[in-house]
């Protein structure tokens, strides 16, 4: 199986901070990484597919870059409605598999 | 696009439960769909997969215990959950790509 890592497993930053979290498979998974992010209470909300694009109505203050193994989830600026959990998943090869997550909290 | 799971609740060890989900805003039948879960505080492991030609795939986890299937004529998507253990205890969500339900909340314990 495919084991993805989320780095760092915490995040303290504060409004208007760039931020960047990173996720690294064990093995190879060409373009096929997902980005979600998931707030107390909800379902997990598609931010990024497939590496760098951006799921409709999500701001481009979003994106993704990363390629093979390593993969990253950049936030411009973050805003008071950005903090939560931040979900990798690869796609590539069953069985799929989710990163533990990033949690984002106020500095 | 919406997906509305339903079918959950509390069961004891051992026993079977059978999740559904209604879909609407999409032709259903032209699409893969996902079970996915989330054990209280943890974090999402993917659970099944089926394809629009209803082929399946498991997680090794509920492989031969957990069953996902479909009716494109009711826009449905089920999994159905036999010999369940405690460590199926979880929220379990329903998904396209892209789109997710609200999930059903599935409780294992005597």
């Amino acid at each position: 199986d495919i084991q993805m890592t989320q780095s760092p497993s915490v995040l303290s930053a504060s409004v208007g901070d760039r931020v960047t979290l990173n996720c690294k498979a064990s093995q190879n998974i060409n373009k096929y990484l997902n980005w979600y992010q998931q707030k107390l209470g909800e379902a997990p909300k598609l931010l990024i597919y497939n590496t760098n694009n951006l799921q409709t109505g999500i701001p481009s203050r979003f994106s993704g870059s990363g390629s093979g193994t390593d993969f990253t989830l950049t936030i411009s600026s973050l805003q008071p409605e950005d903090f939560a959990t931040y979900f990798c998943f690869q796609h590539n090869s069953w069985p799929l598999t989710f990163g533990s997550g990033t949690k984002l909290e106020i500095k | 696009v919406q997906l509305v799971e339903s079918g959950g609740g509390l069961v004891q060890p051992g026993k079977s439960l059978k999740l559904s989900c209604s879909a609407s805003g999409f032709t259903f039948s032209s699409y893969g769909m996902h079970w996915i879960r989330q054990a209280p505080g943890k974090g999402l492991d993917w659970v099944a997969y089926i394809s629009s030609s209803s082929g399946t795939v498991y997680a090794d986890a509920v492989k031969g215990r957990f069953t996902i299937s479909r009716d494109n004529a009711k826009n449905t998507l089920y999994l159905q959950l036999n010999s369940l253990k405690s460590e199926d205890t979880a929220i379990y969500y329903c998904a396209r790509t892209g789109y997710w339900g609200q999930g059903v909340m599935v409780t294992v314990s005597s």
